[in-house]
C-alpha cells in the first residue's frame, strides 16, 4: 500500500530557514500536499503541488518535488515562532478521494 | 461562515460504553472522512464516504461504525469493541473535484478509562 514517511522532529532558530522532508512510495501520486496542525486543532492546508511540477513558491513557502526519487520538501523562509506546529505531508492518486498522510514533523522554533 | 464542526471538543467515557462523535459540514462537500491521530503515528483513516448513504472502511475500521444519512453529517460511533479508543479524532470533508484538498474540523479528544 501507499506509505508516506517524515522525520518526527525539527528544531530551528527564529529567522533561519526550515526544511521539512517527506518521501512517498506511490508512483501514481498525482497531488501532494502540505498541511499544518497547531496544538489541539485540526489540519490546515498550507500548499499543494501537482506531480507534473518541480517547484512551487508561495510567499515564505517553497515546495520542491523530485518525482524520480519520490521526495517532497517544504522550505519555510525566515521561520517565526508562530510557525511552530506539526507539518504533515500527504499524497493522493488522481481520481481517488483517499489521501495518505505522513507521520508529521514537529517543528520547534527557538527564539 | 462555512466550515466543519465537531462536538464536543473533549469527551470522557467509561470502558465498555459506545460513544458517538459528531461531525457536521455546511460546505456542501460530497466526501467526508474520519481519522484517528495518535502521537508519532500521523493520521490513520477510519472510514470515508463519497456520497450520501454510502461509506467505505479505511485502514483501521475495526471497532468503529459510521452512517451518512445526510450530506452534511457523518457521525462516528466508537464501540466497546475498539481495543484502544483513547485518541484525537479528526473529521474532514472535500469537494468532488480532482485534487481538491481536505478541510478539517477542530477535532474531538476522546478519553476512555
Amino acid at each position: 500500500g501507499e506509505d508516506v514517511e517524515q522525520s518526527l522532529f525539527l528544531s530551528v532558530r527564529e529567522g533561519d530557514s526550515s526544511v521539512i522532508n517527506c518521501t512517498y512510495t506511490d508512483s501514481s501520486s498525482t497531488y501532494l500536499y502540505w498541511y499544518k496542525q497547531e496544538p489541539g486543532a485540526g489540519l490546515q492546508l498550507l500548499t499543494y503541488i501537482f506531480s507534473n511540477m518541480d517547484m512551487k513558491q508561495d510567499q515564505r513557502l517553497t515546495v520542491l518535488l523530485n518525482k524520480k526519487d519520490k521526495h517532497l520538501s517544504l522550505r519555510i523562509a525566515d521561520t517565526q515562532t508562530g510557525d511552530s506546529a506539526i507539518y504533515f505531508c500527504a499524497e493522493k492518486a488522481g481520481g481517488y478521494q483517499k489521501v495518505t498522510f505522513g507521520t508529521g514533523t514537529k517543528l520547534q522554533v527557538i527564539p | 461562515d462555512g466550515g466543519i464542526t465537531q462536538s464536543p471538543k473533549y469527551l470522557f467515557r467509561k470502558e465498555g460504553q459506545n460513544v458517538t462523535l459528531s461531525c457536521e459540514q455546511n460546505l456542501n462537500h460530497d466526501a467526508m472522512y474520519w481519522y484517528r491521530q495518535d502521537p508519532g503515528q500521523g493520521l490513520r483513516l477510519i472510514y470515508y464516504s463519497q456520497i450520501v448513504n454510502d461509506f467505505q472502511k479505511g485502514d483501521i475500521a475495526e471497532g468503529y461504525s459510521v452512517s451518512r444519512e445526510k450530506k452534511e453529517s457523518f457521525p462516528l460511533t466508537v464501540t466497546s469493541a475498539q481495543k484502544n479508543p483513547t485518541a484525537f479524532y479528526l473529521c474532514a470533508s472535500s469537494p468532488p473535484r480532482q485534487g481538491s484538498e481536505q478541510y478539517f474540523g477542530p477535532g474531538t479528544r476522546l478519553t476512555v478509562t
